[in-house]
């Protein structure tokens, strides 16, 4: 079974001050791990993606995050928020060489403040 | 290239009444999932396919909501009759087959249909 946890339901800063997004995810498998972004009103974006490769992902709009396999985290960080950031954030869990379903966690709301 | 495209983007029916959504894939994609977002939640998967064959649908409720993918290209999601507890959004979403080892896995969403039950 696969899950995934985004830890805070709304995250508040000020613009031009670092972002940290917080999720840990459970999978029997090693896991291929997003994060999505869903303005008002907008489809699913995709920000950046884990697979295997390289431990620190770097994505779109001056977002990344890292994949930490000993603490089961894949937290996503940005070093200066923007007022277009405010939106909400996605992580999402799922499995290579199993059954490949995207798990989502509950989303975190990201608000910047001027 | 055109993305996931859904139709209607807003439908709005009183209770009882049926509905059908709307989903075209990206060309090329083998696999299509339906997924239900309540407001403030992250989306929770329906039915997934793989082709024209339902692989994964523990999370549709078989009463009332059904979906074809008949040619294993675009697809339909049904509920009859709706419920007021029905509203949400609906996305629809495709990626290329799965495949161990592969970096294909990333899914692509549509931006969904908002059903309004009244």
């Amino acid at each position: 079974a696969q899950s995934v946890t985004q830890l805070d339901s709304h995250v508040s800063v000020s613009e031009g001050t670092p972002v940290l997004l917080r999720c840990n995810y459970s999978s029997s498998y090693s896991p291929s791990l997003f994060w999505y972004v869903q303005h008002p009103n907008k489809g699913l974006q995709l920000l950046l993606k884990y697979t295997s490769a390289a431990t620190l992902v770097k994505g779109i709009n001056g977002f990344e995050a890292e994949f930490k396999k000993s603490e089961t985290s894949f937290h996503l960080t940005k070093p200066s928020a923007h007022m277009s950031d405010a939106a909400e954030y996605f992580c999402v869990v799922s499995i290579i060489g199993g059954s490949y379903i995207p798990t989502f966690g509950r989303g975190t709301s990201l608000i910047v403040h001027p | 290239e055109a993305g996931v495209v859904q139709s209607p983007r807003y439908k709005i029916i009183e209770k009882k009444q049926p509905v059908a959504f709307w989903c075209n894939p990206i060309s090329g994609h083998n696999t299509l999932y339906w997924y239900l977002q309540n407001l403030g939640q992250g989306p929770e998967l329906l039915i997934r396919y793989e082709n024209e064959e339902a692989v994964d649908d523990s999370q549709l409720p078989k009463d009332r909501f059904s979906a074809e993918r008949l040619k294993g290209v675009d697809s339909t999601l049904k509920i009859q009759p709706a419920e007021l507890g029905d509203s949400a959004v609906y996305l629809c979403a495709s990626s290329l087959e799965v495949q161990a080892g592969r970096d294909n896995t990333e899914a692509f969403f549509g931006q969904g249909t908002r059903l309004t039950v009244v």
